[in-house]
Protein backbone atom coordinates (compact mmCIF):
# COMPACT_ATOMS: atom_id res chain seq x y z
CA UNK A 1 0.00 0.00 0.00
CA UNK A 2 1.48 3.45 -0.91
CA UNK A 3 2.15 6.13 2.12
CA UNK A 4 -0.53 8.45 0.60
CA UNK A 5 -2.96 7.58 -1.80
CA UNK A 6 -5.78 10.07 -3.58
CA UNK A 7 -8.43 10.00 -5.65
CA UNK A 8 -7.09 8.80 -9.39
CA UNK A 9 -9.49 11.48 -10.73
CA UNK A 10 -9.62 13.60 -13.45
CA UNK A 11 -12.76 15.32 -12.10
CA UNK A 12 -14.45 17.30 -14.75
CA UNK A 13 -17.23 19.98 -13.31
CA UNK A 14 -18.80 22.97 -14.63
CA UNK A 15 -18.63 26.25 -13.37
CA UNK A 16 -20.12 26.74 -9.71
CA UNK A 17 -20.27 22.84 -8.75
CA UNK A 18 -18.75 21.76 -5.32
CA UNK A 19 -16.02 18.85 -5.82
CA UNK A 20 -14.23 16.72 -3.18
CA UNK A 21 -11.31 15.44 -2.90
CA UNK A 22 -10.53 12.87 -0.86
CA UNK A 23 -7.01 11.28 0.10
CA UNK A 24 -5.76 8.51 2.82
CA UNK A 25 -2.34 8.03 4.24
CA UNK A 26 -0.76 4.74 5.65
CA UNK A 27 1.36 5.82 8.69
CA UNK A 28 -0.66 6.59 11.75
CA UNK A 29 2.10 8.30 13.07
CA UNK A 30 1.88 10.62 10.15
CA UNK A 31 1.19 14.08 12.41
CA UNK A 32 0.93 16.95 9.62
CA UNK A 33 -1.29 17.29 6.99
CA UNK A 34 -1.29 19.46 3.64
CA UNK A 35 -3.41 20.51 0.75
CA UNK A 36 -1.53 21.61 -2.22
CA UNK A 37 -2.45 23.52 -5.62
CA UNK A 38 0.23 22.33 -8.66
CA UNK A 39 -0.74 24.48 -11.71
CA UNK A 40 0.68 23.00 -15.32
CA UNK A 41 4.47 23.43 -15.58
CA UNK A 42 4.91 25.08 -12.04
CA UNK A 43 6.29 23.94 -8.47
CA UNK A 44 3.39 23.19 -5.84
CA UNK A 45 2.13 25.60 -4.04
CA UNK A 46 0.70 25.53 -0.40
CA UNK A 47 -3.13 25.84 -0.18
CA UNK A 48 -4.13 24.98 3.39
CA UNK A 49 -2.89 23.23 6.97
CA UNK A 50 -5.54 20.30 7.76
CA UNK A 51 -6.55 20.42 11.23
CA UNK A 52 -7.88 18.14 13.34
CA UNK A 53 -10.87 20.24 14.28
CA UNK A 54 -11.24 21.40 10.79
CA UNK A 55 -10.84 24.36 8.98
CA UNK A 56 -11.93 26.31 6.30
CA UNK A 57 -10.32 29.25 3.95
CA UNK A 58 -13.28 30.57 1.51
CA UNK A 59 -14.97 28.34 -0.82
CA UNK A 60 -12.24 25.79 0.52
CA UNK A 61 -12.57 23.22 3.53
CA UNK A 62 -10.12 20.69 4.45
CA UNK A 63 -10.94 17.75 7.28
CA UNK A 64 -8.78 15.03 8.88
CA UNK A 65 -9.94 11.96 9.78
CA UNK A 66 -7.43 10.40 12.08
CA UNK A 67 -9.06 7.58 12.85
CA UNK A 68 -9.76 6.10 9.37
CA UNK A 69 -6.91 7.88 8.34
CA UNK A 70 -7.49 10.09 5.68
CA UNK A 71 -8.20 13.50 4.68
CA UNK A 72 -10.71 15.41 2.40
CA UNK A 73 -10.91 18.99 0.21
CA UNK A 74 -14.01 20.27 -0.45
CA UNK A 75 -14.58 23.24 -3.15
CA UNK A 76 -17.18 25.08 -3.06
CA UNK A 77 -18.66 27.27 -6.17
CA UNK A 78 -15.72 25.88 -8.39
CA UNK A 79 -14.23 28.51 -10.06
CA UNK A 80 -12.32 28.29 -13.80
CA UNK A 81 -9.24 29.22 -11.87
CA UNK A 82 -9.48 26.55 -9.73
CA UNK A 83 -8.21 24.55 -12.20
CA UNK A 84 -4.84 22.57 -11.13
CA UNK A 85 -3.82 19.56 -10.01
CA UNK A 86 -4.05 19.30 -6.17
CA UNK A 87 -1.33 17.15 -4.06
CA UNK A 88 -2.38 15.84 -0.84
CA UNK A 89 0.77 15.88 1.36
CA UNK A 90 1.41 13.69 4.91
CA UNK A 91 4.32 14.54 6.71
CA UNK A 92 5.26 12.48 9.59
CA UNK A 93 6.92 14.82 12.35
CA UNK A 94 9.77 15.30 13.83
CA UNK A 95 12.97 17.57 12.79
CA UNK A 96 15.77 15.19 11.64
CA UNK A 97 16.41 13.05 8.75
CA UNK A 98 13.49 12.22 6.46
CA UNK A 99 10.91 12.30 9.32
CA UNK A 100 10.54 15.91 8.64
CA UNK A 101 9.63 16.05 5.35
CA UNK A 102 6.28 15.60 2.86
CA UNK A 103 5.27 12.56 1.63
CA UNK A 104 3.24 13.22 -1.95
CA UNK A 105 0.05 11.56 -3.53
CA UNK A 106 0.30 11.78 -7.07
CA UNK A 107 -2.26 14.08 -7.16
CA UNK A 108 -5.96 14.60 -8.57
CA UNK A 109 -6.36 16.58 -11.49
CA UNK A 110 -9.39 18.99 -11.32
CA UNK A 111 -10.40 20.54 -14.85
CA UNK A 112 -13.22 23.52 -14.42
CA UNK A 113 -15.72 24.39 -17.64
CA UNK A 114 -17.28 27.28 -18.54
CA UNK B 1 7.08 32.41 3.71
CA UNK B 2 10.58 31.89 2.19
CA UNK B 3 11.18 32.74 -1.06
CA UNK B 4 13.12 29.75 -2.59
CA UNK B 5 15.25 30.23 -6.48
CA UNK B 6 16.69 27.76 -8.06
CA UNK B 7 19.04 28.04 -11.07
CA UNK B 8 19.14 26.89 -13.96
CA UNK B 9 15.50 27.20 -14.48
CA UNK B 10 16.02 24.32 -17.48
CA UNK B 11 18.48 22.98 -19.36
CA UNK B 12 19.27 19.94 -22.10
CA UNK B 13 22.25 17.91 -21.19
CA UNK B 14 24.26 15.11 -23.30
CA UNK B 15 24.09 11.62 -22.01
CA UNK B 16 27.26 11.19 -19.85
CA UNK B 17 27.71 14.53 -18.55
CA UNK B 18 26.64 15.91 -15.27
CA UNK B 19 24.44 18.73 -13.81
CA UNK B 20 24.56 21.04 -10.52
CA UNK B 21 21.34 22.95 -9.59
CA UNK B 22 21.83 25.49 -6.99
CA UNK B 23 18.93 26.30 -4.76
CA UNK B 24 19.08 29.92 -2.71
CA UNK B 25 16.11 30.73 0.06
CA UNK B 26 15.75 34.09 1.18
CA UNK B 27 15.87 33.73 4.64
CA UNK B 28 17.43 30.71 6.95
CA UNK B 29 15.78 27.66 7.02
CA UNK B 30 16.32 24.47 8.91
CA UNK B 31 15.63 21.79 6.38
CA UNK B 32 15.95 21.28 2.63
CA UNK B 33 14.81 19.09 0.27
CA UNK B 34 15.44 17.69 -3.01
CA UNK B 35 12.75 16.27 -4.92
CA UNK B 36 12.16 14.78 -8.19
CA UNK B 37 8.95 14.87 -10.44
CA UNK B 38 8.87 13.23 -13.56
CA UNK B 39 6.17 13.64 -16.30
CA UNK B 40 2.65 13.47 -15.30
CA UNK B 41 3.84 11.57 -11.73
CA UNK B 42 3.76 12.89 -7.92
CA UNK B 43 7.03 14.67 -6.28
CA UNK B 44 9.87 11.75 -5.34
CA UNK B 45 11.69 12.83 -2.20
CA UNK B 46 15.27 12.19 -3.26
CA UNK B 47 17.34 13.23 -0.02
CA UNK B 48 17.19 15.86 2.75
CA UNK B 49 19.97 18.28 3.04
CA UNK B 50 21.79 18.72 6.05
CA UNK B 51 24.07 21.73 7.27
CA UNK B 52 27.14 20.72 7.94
CA UNK B 53 26.91 16.92 6.99
CA UNK B 54 25.88 14.45 4.59
CA UNK B 55 22.99 14.34 2.73
CA UNK B 56 20.01 11.50 3.84
CA UNK B 57 18.95 9.73 0.91
CA UNK B 58 15.46 7.85 0.21
CA UNK B 59 15.30 4.54 -0.85
CA UNK B 60 16.61 4.14 -4.07
CA UNK B 61 18.68 7.49 -4.92
CA UNK B 62 22.47 7.22 -3.72
CA UNK B 63 25.24 9.62 -3.33
CA UNK B 64 26.94 9.00 -6.26
CA UNK B 65 24.60 9.91 -8.32
CA UNK B 66 23.02 12.95 -6.45
CA UNK B 67 25.61 14.52 -4.63
CA UNK B 68 24.11 16.72 -2.53
CA UNK B 69 25.86 19.98 -0.48
CA UNK B 70 24.68 22.12 1.77
CA UNK B 71 27.43 25.02 2.86
CA UNK B 72 25.00 27.13 5.18
CA UNK B 73 21.61 27.54 6.18
CA UNK B 74 19.77 29.52 3.25
CA UNK B 75 21.85 27.47 0.00
CA UNK B 76 21.91 23.87 -1.02
CA UNK B 77 23.09 22.53 -4.42
CA UNK B 78 22.22 19.10 -6.21
CA UNK B 79 24.06 17.50 -9.08
CA UNK B 80 22.74 14.92 -11.03
CA UNK B 81 25.82 12.66 -12.10
CA UNK B 82 26.47 10.66 -15.35
CA UNK B 83 23.49 11.43 -16.66
CA UNK B 84 20.93 9.29 -18.72
CA UNK B 85 17.62 9.91 -20.48
CA UNK B 86 16.16 8.41 -17.52
CA UNK B 87 17.40 10.90 -15.28
CA UNK B 88 14.83 13.85 -17.45
CA UNK B 89 12.54 15.21 -14.43
CA UNK B 90 11.65 17.93 -12.51
CA UNK B 91 13.84 18.95 -9.80
CA UNK B 92 12.41 21.20 -6.92
CA UNK B 93 14.21 22.81 -4.13
CA UNK B 94 12.38 22.81 -0.96
CA UNK B 95 12.90 24.26 2.12
CA UNK B 96 11.19 24.09 5.68
CA UNK B 97 11.76 25.65 9.41
CA UNK B 98 10.77 22.97 11.88
CA UNK B 99 7.11 22.32 12.04
CA UNK B 100 6.21 25.12 9.46
CA UNK B 101 4.85 23.76 6.18
CA UNK B 102 7.51 23.57 3.03
CA UNK B 103 7.92 25.71 0.18
CA UNK B 104 9.56 25.16 -3.04
CA UNK B 105 11.53 26.37 -5.64
CA UNK B 106 10.11 26.97 -9.12
CA UNK B 107 12.00 23.63 -10.46
CA UNK B 108 14.62 22.75 -12.66
CA UNK B 109 13.97 21.39 -16.15
CA UNK B 110 16.21 18.47 -17.25
CA UNK B 111 16.20 17.05 -20.89
CA UNK B 112 19.16 14.92 -21.22
CA UNK B 113 19.31 13.85 -24.78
Amino acid sequence: RKEVEQDPGPFNVPEGATVAFNCTYSNSASQSFFWYRQDCRKEPKLLMSVYSSGNEDGRFTAQLNRASQYISLLIRDSKLSDSATYLCAVKKGGYGGSQGNLIFGKGTKLSVKP
Amino acid sequence: SAVISQKPSRDICQRGTSLTIQCQVDSQVTMMFWYRQQPGQSLTLIATANQGSEATYESGFVIDKFPISRPNLTFSTLTVSNMSPEDSSIYLCSASSGAETQYFGPGTRLLVL
